[in-house]
Parts: C-alpha cells; sequence; structure tokens
C-alpha cells in the first residue's frame, strides 16, 4: 500500500533555516501537502504542490519536490518559536484519501 | 462560517462503554474522514464517507461504526470502548476531488478519548 515516511523529530535555532523531509511510495501521487499541527489543534494545510512542478515558494516556505526519488522538503526561513509544531507530510491522487506521514515534530530553540 | 466542529472535545470512559462522536461542517463538503492520532504513527485513517448516505472502511476501521445522515454531519460510534481506543479523534472534510485541484482537508479540532 501507500506509505509516507518523515523523521520524527528536528531541533534548530530561532532564525536558522529548518528543513523537514519526507519520502512516498506512490508515484502516482498528483498533490502533495504540508499541514502543521499546533499543540491540542487541529491540523492546517500550509502549502501543497502539484507533482509537475519542481519547487513552490510561498513567503518563508519553500517546497521542493523530486520526483524521481519521491522526496518531498519543506523548508522554513526564519524559523521563529511560533513554528514549532507537528509538520505533516501527506499525498493525494485525486482519490477519496489522503496518505499521511507520521509527522515531523520542529523544536525552535531560543 | 465555523468550519468543522467537533463535540465533545474530551471524553473518558470505562472499558466497555459506548458514546458517539459528532462531526459537523458548514462548507457543504461532499467527503468527510474520521482518523485517529497516536504518537509517532501519524493520522490513520478509520471511516470516510463520499456523501450523504456512503460510509466505507478505512485502515482501521474495527470497533468503529459510522454514520452520514445528513450531509453536514458525520457520526463516529464505539460500541464497546477499549483501552486501545485511547487516542485523539479527528474529523475532516474536503470537497469533491478535481474541483480545483489541491484539494485541502479541512479539520476539526480533535476529541480526546480515554478508555479506562
Amino acid at each position: 500500500g501507500e506509505d509516507v515516511e518523515q523523521s520524527l523529530f528536528l531541533s534548530v535555532r530561532e532564525g536558522d533555516s529548518s528543513v523537514i523531509n519526507c519520502t512516498y511510495t506512490d508515484s502516482s501521487s498528483t498533490y502533495l501537502y504540508w499541514y502543521k499541527q499546533e499543540p491540542g489543534a487541529g491540523l492546517q494545510l500550509l502549502t501543497y504542490i502539484f507533482s509537475n512542478m519542481d519547487m513552490k515558494q510561498d513567503q518563508r516556505l519553500t517546497v521542493l519536490l523530486n520526483k524521481k526519488d519521491k522526496h518531498l522538503s519543506l523548508r522554513i526561513a526564519d524559523t521563529q518559536t511560533g513554528d514549532s509544531a507537528i509538520y505533516f507530510c501527506a499525498e493525494n491522487n485525486y482519490g477519496q484519501n489522503f496518505v499521511f506521514g507520521p509527522g515531523t515534530r520542529l523544536s525552535v530553540l531560543p | 462560517n465555523a468550519g468543522v466542529t467537533q463535540t465533545p472535545k474530551f471524553r473518558v470512559l470505562k472499558t466497555g462503554q459506548s458514546m458517539t462522536l459528532l462531526c459537523a461542517q458548514d462548507m457543504n463538503h461532499e467527503y468527510m474522514y474520521w482518523y485517529r492520532q497516536d504518537p509517532g504513527m501519524g493520522l490513520r485513517l478509520i471511516h470516510y464517507s463520499v456523501g450523504e448516505g456512503t460510509t466505507a472502511k478505512g485502515e482501521v476501521p474495527d470497533g468503529y461504526n459510522v454514520s452520514r445522515l445528513k450531509k453536514q454531519n458525520f457520526l463516529l460510534g464505539l460500541e464497546s470502548a477499549a483501552p486501545s481506543q485511547t487516542s485523539v479523534y479527528f474529523c475532516a472534510s474536503t470537497s469533491r476531488f478535481g474541483a480545483g485541484g489541491g484539494d485541502e482537508q479541512f479539520f476539526g479540532p480533535g476529541t480526546r478519548l480515554t478508555v479506562l
């Protein structure tokens, strides 16, 4: 079945860049997503990328997609303490269901 | 718009008790989902619905039942709660796929359930 993998933890210093990585197995994935979950809350969509794109930039966020290696990354520039959260990678192929990774807990140290 | 709402926010059950979690959305979305979130395991799909009156099993459906009698509501039932069902439960909804691409799932705030 489809699978999405992420490392579980990442720590960075405030002001540094964070890079959160994700790998997926479904080569027919059409959309790949990054969601953010703050403590005690549901998931919120940060950004998404269509599979025919290599890169998408949105303010401090840069998404890179390597379709050949089935690798997705999320770069957060100038990471702030408010960026501390769990980040989920997810994929979908025009299907009914999304497949989520286990989430990466980002800790931003002062 | 309230988006996706869930009730209750917290619940403690004893083993063998039953309960129903309610999810409501006011975005006229076709698709609705129930997930459970456990540490280190991300979100696992329990059941989902592609429209009023329809339901389907997800990855971990055992011990749960669902109903979608109205388009805006999706109910998750536990008939006989077990400690293994201690988790945080999230409801989500999305519009019909292909409507605009990059279809976003909108999530509720979650229900934290403890089964003793």
